[in-house]
């Protein structure tokens, strides 16, 4: 089944404890992209990969980084998290950017204590 | 600077009638738009797109129209059911731009009556 696998789906931790969400899809696509939803503001960009070792920094990178070893995945990673950035984390893949879908994983929510 | 304009937070319908949900957009060079429907605790599931050189796109139920002038999209669902309740996102992006991104909505909660 093709599909996009984040894990994990629930992650409390705290103040300044590195962490890693995983993300892999299995559909070959090439363009990968992290998103976080907020209430009030929709999904927002944080980072994207037009390709292995390609990536670059959406609308609200602060924070995080990624890294793009191989096709198949894409982690986030919060290396000193703070409570702004609790919460929900959508990763997502797309064929041919712009003018093919995205398709989602079902989210990761992140509380920051 | 919101790019993408979601103006009704929710919407209620009867189960059967039309749902009309709106979004408006500010940047002329947007030219391939989506619609994605989410469900609680699952990510967005992409529902139909439309290109700028297209006014028009159906698929079933659901209808997207495009008013380019008025930088206006709109989705439909006909006939409206209950299944169809949850938040939808419209999103758009610019392929000649050279940014390799959708700029979502901020969402519209759909609730369906039975």
């Amino acid at each position: 089944e093709a599909q996009v696998t984040q894990n994990p789906r629930y992650l409390i931790t705290v103040t300044g404890k590195k962490l890693t969400v995983t993300c892999s899809q299995n559909m070959n696509h090439e363009y990968m992209s992290w998103y976080r939803q907020d209430p009030g503001l929709g999904l927002r960009q944080i980072y994207y990969s037009m390709n292995v070792e390609v990536t670059d920094k959406g609308d609200v990178p602060e924070g995080y980084k990624v890294s793009r070893k191989e096709k198949r995945n894409f982690p986030l990673i919060l290396e000193s998290p703070s409570p702004n950035q609790t919460s929900l984390y959508f990763c997502a893949s797309s064929f041919l950017m712009g003018i093919s879908p995205l398709h989602f994983g079902n989210g990761t929510r992140l509380t920051v204590t | 600077d919101q790019q993408v304009k979601q103006n009704s937070p929710s919407l209620s319908v009867q189960e059967g009638r039309i749902s009309i949900l709106n979004c408006d957009y500010t940047n002329s060079m947007f030219d391939y738009f989506l619609w994605y429907k989410k469900y609680p605790a699952e990510g967005p599931t992409f529902l139909i797109s439309i290109s700028s050189i297209k006014d028009k796109n159906e698929d079933g139920r659901f209808t997207v129209f495009l008013n380019k002038s008025a930088k206006h999209l709109s989705l439909h669902i006909v006939p409206s059911q209950p299944g169809d309740s949850a938040v939808y996102f419209c999103a758009a992006s610019s392929t000649s731009s050279g940014t390799y991104k959708y700029i979502f909505g901020t969402g519209t909660r759909l609730k369906v009556l039975a």
